[in-house]
């Protein structure tokens, strides 16, 4: 069954350096979103991407994050300098262009963690 | 601003007890329930996805409604097994458009002793 995959499934790193979070979404799906969620709260939507652009984004994604789909199948999300408050498991998700129920497929997830 | 809460926050049960957690929501301007089941390291696996007032949903010994009218959606499980440990999130998705983002509750961790 085709499933959404991310790596490294653990990064750490220190703070303000540059992470790259990488996510290959499911092949057909041409909607994808990061979200994350910081231990102990809930999981919070970051950014939406389609047809290669950001259609949302929230108020945590700010100058420090972006998004990329540099081929045809990966999906990142960079942190340029990372902060402590950054630690987090962020999930990556994609879904199809027809989806009647609109279900996201998530990714196992990558946990950051800033030293 | 949509608001997800859920409870109870955690919750040990016995093999075989049937157990049951709620969603709870205090607008209904969204256009989908979710439930979704997550055990650590693995995937959030999609459960149900509700869009009426009055839904139910069933898959096995696992089972859901959604009352939007008293903003809430209630989960059950059956006879519940050690393979049902997770933890259960709901989430609000938006109004289908590209923009459709899911909003979620802090979820609820079940933990079932054999």
């Amino acid at each position: 069954e085709p499933e959404v995959t991310q790596t490294p499934s653990h990064q750490v790193t220190q703070m303000g350096q540059e992470v790259i979070l990488r996510c290959v979404p499911i092949s057909n799906h041409l909607y994808f979103y990061w979200y994350r969620q910081i231990l102990g709260q809930k999981v919070e939507f970051l950014v939406s991407f389609y047809n290669n652009e950001i259609s949302e984004k929230s108020e945590i994604f700010d100058d420090q994050f972006s998004v990329e789909r540099p081929d045809g199948s990966n999906f990142t999300l960079k942190i340029r300098s990372t902060k402590l408050e950054d630690s987090a498991m962020y999930f990556c998700a994609s879904r199809p262009l027809w989806e009647s129920k609109n279900i996201q497929y998530f990714g196992a997830g990558t946990r950051l963690s800033v030293l | 601003i949509l608001n997800v809460e859920q409870s109870p926050q955690s919750l040990h049960v016995q093999e075989g007890d049937s157990t049951n957690f709620t969603c709870s929501f205090p607008s209904s301007n969204f256009y989908a329930l979710h439930w979704y089941r997550w055990e650590t390291v693995k995937s959030p696996e999609a459960l149900f996805v509700m869009t009426l007032n009055g839904d139910e949903k069933k898959k096995g010994r696992i089972s859901a409604t959604l009352n939007t009218k008293e903003g809430y959606s209630y989960l059950y499980i059956k006879g519940s097994q050690p393979e049902d440990s997770a933890t259960y999130l709901c989430a609000l998705g938006g109004d289908g458009g590209s923009n459709y983002k899911l909003t979620f509750g802090k979820g609820t961790l079940l933990t079932v002793n054999p």
